[in-house]
């Protein structure tokens, strides 16, 4: 089945631990993205690439690095430096059919940072 | 700076009645989506809108789109209760690759 997973589901970090959250895909697309979600919230973007070594910089970058070495993945990782890194973190990806990059998501990745 | 507002934010509506959420944007878009997240899950995707007057339908949900107005309506025909979910609307510019701004997303409770 093509998809995007990411993992772990749940993830608990004492403060001042980087942790790595991950993303993978088959679905083929070129395009993907990470987003933060905190409670009663919308999605913010914290970095999307659009091809293979390739990454930038979203609305609220500040505390996460990312890597995109394969077009499947793009893992994202959350610094010491991130000050409120508790959030639910949805990846997703995108292709180009008729223009429409419509984004899917994956079932995202819930932090809780103690 | 793109900007989207979503309004309401909270709606309780009864079973067999109908409503409309309403997406409003800053600054023109070239594509606007709108996606549904159950309680503790991930974004599904409902519909993809990209031309001024553009018209999905799929069961009881119709989104519409007037970029001359920025504005997306979401309607709500005859509501159930498996429709209760947070509907979000999101837009993007061509020149962005697809960098998709959220609104802060409808809270829909149908009750019996």
């Amino acid at each position: 089945d093509g998809g995007i997973t990411q993992s772990p589901k749940y993830l608990f970090r004492k403060e001042g631990q980087n942790v790595t959250l991950s993303c993978e895909q088959n679905l083929n697309h070129d395009a993907m993205y990470w987003y933060r979600q905190d409670p009663g919230q919308g999605l913010r973007l914290i970095y999307y690439s659009q091809i293979v070594n390739d990454f930038q910089k979203g609305d609220i970058a500040e505390g996460y690095s990312v890597s995109r070495e394969k077009k499947e993945s793009f893992p994202l990782t959350v610094t010491s430096a991130q000050k409120n890194p508790t959030a639910f973190y949805l990846c997703a990806s995108s292709s180009q059919p008729d223009g429409a990059y419509e984004q899917y998501f994956g079932p995202g990745t819930r932090l809780t940072v103690t | 700076e793109l900007k989207v507002e979503q309004n309401p934010l909270f709606l309780s509506m009864q079973e067999g009645k109908n409503y409309t959420i309403y997406c409003n944007y800053s600054t023109t878009s070239d594509r606007l989506y709108w996606y549904r997240q159950d309680p503790g899950k991930s974004l599904e995707s409902l519909f993809v809108l990209l031309s001024n007057g553009a018209v999905k339908q799929e069961g009881r949900l119709m989104a519409s789109l007037d970029t001359k107005a920025r504005l997306s309506t979401l309607h709500i025909t005859a509501a159930v209760h498996d429709l209760s979910a947070t509907y979000f609307c999101a837009v993007d510019k061509l020149t962005s690759g697809s960098r998709l701004t959220f609104g802060e997303g409808t809270q829909l409770t149908v009750n019996p």
